[in-house]
């Protein structure tokens, strides 16, 4: 029962450079989501996808890009780090049904960008 | 923006009583989910009260939700030190455009002692 899996958990970069933070559920989800997660602030919506080859801007989408080729995977691109995207990085999917679903969640990405 | 706001933001209590939290949120929504969130760990679902209930209970939780007032309640009971965590609300859109997708709030951190 792996559910969500991120990798990888622990990342350092430098300001400038690049990388892409995969996402991938074994649940047949359709929907999956981005979150950053800071001190005292709660999580805030990144980027969403509703299904396979489809992305839309969440909340807090500058600086981010993602893709969606496969349904199972959901993959979050950071073309050139800024410190503040250092942050713990959080993915979740959930089933198609009207809202009325609750999301699952991976353990996070902690991220530092020095 | 966060559409949710917990209170109290930290709350300390010994094993076996109850703990309250809240959470007020501003615009119409579909339904209300709490997750729990242990340290270092993703974010894991509870419960989740739809927009035309008013009460609901899963093992030792109590979730009210009042949309006159815009909140909801968690209510734990007999806490347990395993029960140390945060806890966040999050509301799922009545609209097209958001019932896609959840707002969390900034959480409530439970400590509960022996």
């Amino acid at each position: 029962n792996a559910g969500v899996t991120q990798t990888p958990k622990f990342r350092v970069l430098k300001t400038g450079q690049s990388m892409t933070l995969l996402c991938a559920q074994d649940m047949n989800h359709e929907y999956m989501y981005w979150y950053r997660q800071d001190p005292g602030m709660g999580l805030r919506l990144i980027h969403y996808s509703v299904g396979e080859g489809t992305t839309a801007k969440g909340e807090v989408p500058d600086g981010y890009n993602v893709s969606r080729l496969k349904k199972q995977n959901f993959l979050l691109g950071l073309e050139s780090a800024a410190p503040s995207q250092t942050s713990v990085y959080f993915c979740a999917s959930r089933a198609h049904g009207g809202g009325n679903q609750p999301q699952h969640f991976g353990d996070g990405t902690r991220l530092s960008i020095l | 923006s966060q559409q949710g706001e917990e209170d109290p933001q930290a709350l300390s209590i010994q094993e076996g009583e109850n703990a309250t939290m809240n959470c007020s949120y501003k615009t119409s929504i579909n339904n209300l989910q709490w997750y729990r969130q242990n340290s270092g760990r993703g974010l894991v679902h509870l419960i989740l009260i739809r927009s035309n209930e008013r009460e609901k209970h899963s093992g030792r939780l109590r979730v009210t939700l009042d949309t006159s007032k815009k909140s909801s309640s968690l209510l734990i009971t007999a806490s347990r030190a395993a029960d140390t965590a945060s806890y966040f609300c999050a509301t799922g859109g009545s609209n097209t455009g958001t019932a896609s997708k959840l707002t969390f709030g900034t959480g409530t951190r439970l400590q509960v002692t022996l």
